[in-house]
């Protein structure tokens, strides 16, 4: 099956620096990935769809200047939190569906979890 | 009314049972639907997408109701290894805005099943 793979799994930060997350799926090419967080005990909120080669789409209520988005590559998205928060951590899941699909079946990487001091 | 709607439970089953979740859903032009699982603290795995005319993967049913606009899942002769959150999840597809989809997530349901 189709492989997405999320980095860092775990990231501890100081109040005030940016963290990284990258999502790369492995063996498909992913036109467009979604980039989720969950609090505990909570489902799955949709932050952004990214879209390689574009901007990407930002849901409701989500700071673009805060989450910054990057698709570079048809494998590659990264979300990087700016100046963050304790109000930040939390749990980040990427997801990619393979290029020419219409199907909407996702796969999904393993998920970051950042935790601001 | 939100998007996609469950029940978060927690159903609690004895193993053996049957047990049915549903998930109602809003917007009458989504186009595709699943059903994932996740187990705590990992990321959602597809359990099965769920067709029209209904499909069935071992003791898994999924079945779509447009009419009614609500999907479901039952699991037959519940195993301790099946408790887990199930979520269900709506896809809409925007041709006309240059293909942005959109995947909404239900908040989940959770089954323990007990032994």
């Amino acid at each position: 099956g189709a492989v997405v793979s999320q980095h860092p799994s775990r990231v501890i930060c100081k109040s005030g620096t940016s963290v990284k997350i990258e999502c790369r799926s492995l063996d498909f090419q992913a036109t467009t990935m979604f980039w989720y967080r969950q609090f505990p005990k909570k489902s799955l909120m949709l932050m952004a769809t990214s879209n390689e080669g574009s901007k990407a789409t930002y849901e409701q209520g989500v700071e673009k200047d805060k989450f910054l988005i990057n698709h570079a590559s048809l494998t590659l998205s990264t979300l990087t939190v700016t100046s963050a928060h304790p109000e930040d951590s939390s749990f980040y899941i990427c997801s990619a569906r393979p290029s020419g699909r219409n199907t909407g079946e996702l796969f999904f990487g393993e998920g970051s979890r950042l935790t601001v001091l | 009314r939100k998007e996609v709607e469950q029940d978060p439970g927690p159903f609690n089953v004895p193993e053996g049972a049957t047990v049915a979740f549903n998930c109602t859903y809003s917007n009458s032009a989504s186009q595709s639907f699943f059903w994932y699982r996740q187990d705590c603290r990992k990321e959602p795995k597809l359990l099965m997408s769920v067709y029209s005319s209904g499909n069935e993967d071992g003791r898994f049913t999924a079945q779509l109701n447009r009419a009614s606009q609500y999907i479901s899942l039952l699991i037959r002769d519940s195993k301790l290894s099946d408790s887990a959150t199930y979520l269900c999840v709506v896809n809409l597809f925007l041709m006309n805005s240059g293909g942005y989809q959109k995947v909404t997530f239900g908040t989940g349901t959770k089954l323990q099943v007990i032994p």
